[in-house]
């Protein structure tokens, strides 16, 4: 089945200690990104990767990075987390950077961060 | 600053009815406008686009218009279904660029 799978689903964590959230693709899709969804202020690009090895800031990358060593995965990590991610993540492909207007998105994260 | 804005953030409908979600964006340079819709505890579904060339775009039962002067689009959804109701997400990127900025949603409910 196609399909972008996170790992992992929920996740409740300590301030500072570092973290990953891996997404991974089946569909060999170029575009991947990670996107957060917060009350009141709907979903908001965090980064975003055109091929491997090739990825750019969406619009709020602070206290965020992402690596993409291959085509398949594209995983998020939270350095040293601090409250103010606590949100609910979402990652999401697309076949190429051109048809990136229609995204397939995986279940979604849920982190929170004490 | 929010770029992409959805002034209502819910709607209801009877069924069978129309539903018209709205919303405005701020910056000239985007070109291409997106429609997601998302149902509690899953991923963001794509339902829709419309490039700057164009001012209407159909797809069955949902219909994407874009007024470019005024910097507004709406969704339309003829006729509403119970199965329709979730959470709509506007969209919209800026030529040259693969960076998409969404609006903050409505949440729509059919009325049976």
């Amino acid at each position: 089945e196609a399909q972008v799978t996170q790992n992992p689903r929920y996740l409740i964590t300590v301030t500072g200690k570092k973290l990953t959230v891996t997404c991974s693709q089946n569909m060999n899709h170029e575009y991947m990104s990670w996107y957060r969804q917060d009350p009141g202020l709907g979903l908001r690009q965090i980064y975003y990767s055109m091929n491997v090895e090739v990825t750019d800031k969406g619009d709020v990358p602070e206290g965020y990075k992402v690596s993409r060593k291959e085509k398949r995965n594209f995983p998020l990590i939270l350095e040293s987390p601090s409250p103010n991610q606590t949100s609910l993540y979402f990652c999401a492909s697309s076949p190429t950077s051109a048809t990136a207007y229609e995204q397939y998105f995986g279940p979604g994260t849920r982190l929170t961060v004490t | 600053d929010q770029q992409v804005k959805q002034n209502s953030p819910s709607l209801s409908v009877q069924e069978g009815r129309i539903s018209i979600l709205n919303c405005d964006y701020t910056n000239s340079m985007f070109d291409y406008f997106l429609w997601y819709k998302k149902y509690p505890a899953e991923g963001p579904t794509f339902l829709i686009s419309i490039s700057s060339i164009k001012d209407k775009n159909e797809d069955g039962r949902f219909t994407v218009f874009l007024n470019k002067s005024a910097k507004h689009l709406s969704l339309h959804i003829v006729p509403s279904q119970p199965g329709d109701s979730a959470v709509y997400f506007c969209a919209a990127s800026g030529s040259g660029t693969y960076k998409y900025i969404f609006g903050t949603g409505t949440r729509l409910k059919v009325l049976a």
